[in-house]
């Protein structure tokens, strides 16, 4: 079974650039969550779909954040105008809603805002 | 306020020894998990064992077992036979069980950065 899959790895910007990133969730997973973990501390949740529907992104900068879900599989973050806070690696993770409570997580994109 | 919290922010043991990661936990949930992860220098999160709330058993994965002190709101995550390549992040998190729907979701402490020296 193919784990989730981000990318990219790593993205290097200028504060005021756009970047997304994209996640593909294990096949069959219908909660897909996009966390934020900046350096030296937990990741953080920015917001999380059930199928298309967003559930919770009260924690997701909306003026400058932005996430999608449009099939209810691959999701994509956007960051418009990137700041030097954004500083931090953001994970996807998936689960399926039925089974245990367990998250499988992808191996991160690592974000510098220059 | 924080609702997991790992007091130790980094950890180190000689190859070979025991070791024991606390997290101590907020909720007024009765039901939720506990769940303990490492993050590889990859960047891959990777699970290592889950406690219910519900449960008495004394869970164990492998070299990995908890202390689940209920009454405390604390968890512990005890390695054993500790080898190099312990050597990350661990991480503790909160999964909160809601009666009426409500949100699914892992609260993470800040982790443990563990170094195991051969």
């Amino acid at each position: 079974e193919a784990g989730v899959t981000q990318s990219p790895r790593y993205a290097v910007l200028q504060e005021g650039q756009a970047v997304s990133f994209w996640c593909d969730p294990i096949s069959g997973h219908d909660t897909l969550y996009w966390y934020q973990q900046p350096r030296d501390q937990g990741p953080q949740l920015l917001v999380y779909f059930r199928d298309e529907a967003v559930i919770d992104n009260s924690q997701l900068p909306s003026d400058r954040f932005s996430a999608v879900r449009p099939k209810g599989t691959n999701s994509t973050l956007k960051i418009q105008s990137a700041k030097q806070g954004d500083t931090a690696t953001y994970l996807c993770a998936s689960r399926r809603t039925e089974s245990n409570e367990r998250l499988f997580f992808g191996h991160g994109t690592k974000l510098s805002v220059l | 306020a924080e609702k997991v919290i790992q007091v130790w922010s980094t950890a180190s043991r000689q190859e070979g020894e025991e070791l024991t990661l606390d997290c101590s936990y907020e909720t007024s949930q009765v039901l939720y998990h506990l769940f303990w992860y490492k993050h590889l220098l990859s960047g891959e999160m990777v699970f290592l064992i889950r406690q219910t709330s519900s449960s008495t058993a004394k869970e164990r994965s492998g070299r990995y077992s908890v202390v689940f002190q209920k009454s405390l709101k604390s968890i512990s995550l005890i390695i054993s036979a500790l080898q190099p390549d312990d050597s990350g992040k661990y991480f503790c998190a909160l999964w909160e069980l809601r009666a009426t729907g409500g949100n699914n979701k892992l609260t993470f402490g800040q982790g443990t950065v563990l170094s195991v020296i051969p």
